[in-house]
């Protein structure tokens, strides 16, 4: 079965300082790919997503992700943090081996210092 | 005009209690969900039902019955409730059913379950 591994439950990072948020998917196909946010006490809201097409992949505030598939890997970025940023971020696969269901990271929580 | 909504947003209540939690979406998508959210956020799916039919069953207490009268509602009954359900459930949509589009799933705002 496909996964999705985040690597760090919590990273910190500064105000204007680069967000990096690992991810790494394991698949035996070319799979589709979501970054997704949740912002405290509400839902997941869609950052961005890979259907294989570009593999750098620019979604909503500012944020970009790119597919490297010699790596496996679906690392989100951002080239300023601000403080509006921090949420758990999570990764996650579209399994086709089970029937297509989306599977989730274990969440990475981000926190902005001013 | 919310896209997917779920009420209650927050549901207090005794161990063996039975509870439901509706869902909405006003998107036109076929496809609903219901996922758990556990006290360390990971996220897992429960169920999903197709225009009524229940295409997805993962391995659920049968205390936990979904049911869907059409294709925009999708309501989670659970019987008896334990203090293991205390959790967050979110309810989704997608356009297709899974495995037929990129999977892109929109979602609710969540209800909280505290069972005490």
């Amino acid at each position: 079965a496909q996964s999705v591994t985040q690597l760090g439950s919590h990273v910190s990072v500064s105000e204007g300082a680069l967000v990096l948020l690992r991810c790494n998917y394991s698949s035996s196909v070319p799979p589709y790919l979501f970054w997704y946010v949740q912002y405290p006490n509400q839902g997941l809201q869609l950052l961005l997503k890979y259907t294989s097409a570009a593999t750098l992949v620019k979604g909503i505030n500012g944020f970009e992700a790119e597919f490297k598939k010699s790596e496996t890997s679906f690392h989100l970025t951002k080239p300023s943090a601000h403080m509006s940023d921090a949420a758990e971020y999570f990764c996650a696969v579209s399994d086709y081996n089970q029937g297509g269901k989306l599977i989730f990271g274990q969440g990475t929580e981000l926190s902005v210092k001013p | 005009d919310t896209a997917v909504s779920q009420t209650p947003k927050y549901l207090v209540t005794q161990m063996g209690n039975d509870k439901s939690i509706k869902c909405e979406q006003n998107l036109g998508h076929d496809t609903m969900y219901w996922y758990k959210q556990d006290s360390k956020k990971f996220l897992k799916i429960m169920f999903s039902y197709n225009n009524k039919e229940l295409i997805i069953n993962e391995t659920v207490p049968n205390r936990f019955s979904p049911k869907s009268p059409d294709k925009a509602h999708l309501n989670l009954h659970i019987n008896s409730l334990e203090l293991g359900d205390s959790a967050v459930y979110f309810c989704a949509s997608s356009q297709e059913r899974p495995g037929w589009g990129t999977g892109e799933l929109f979602f609710g705002e969540g209800s909280r379950l505290t069972v005490l």
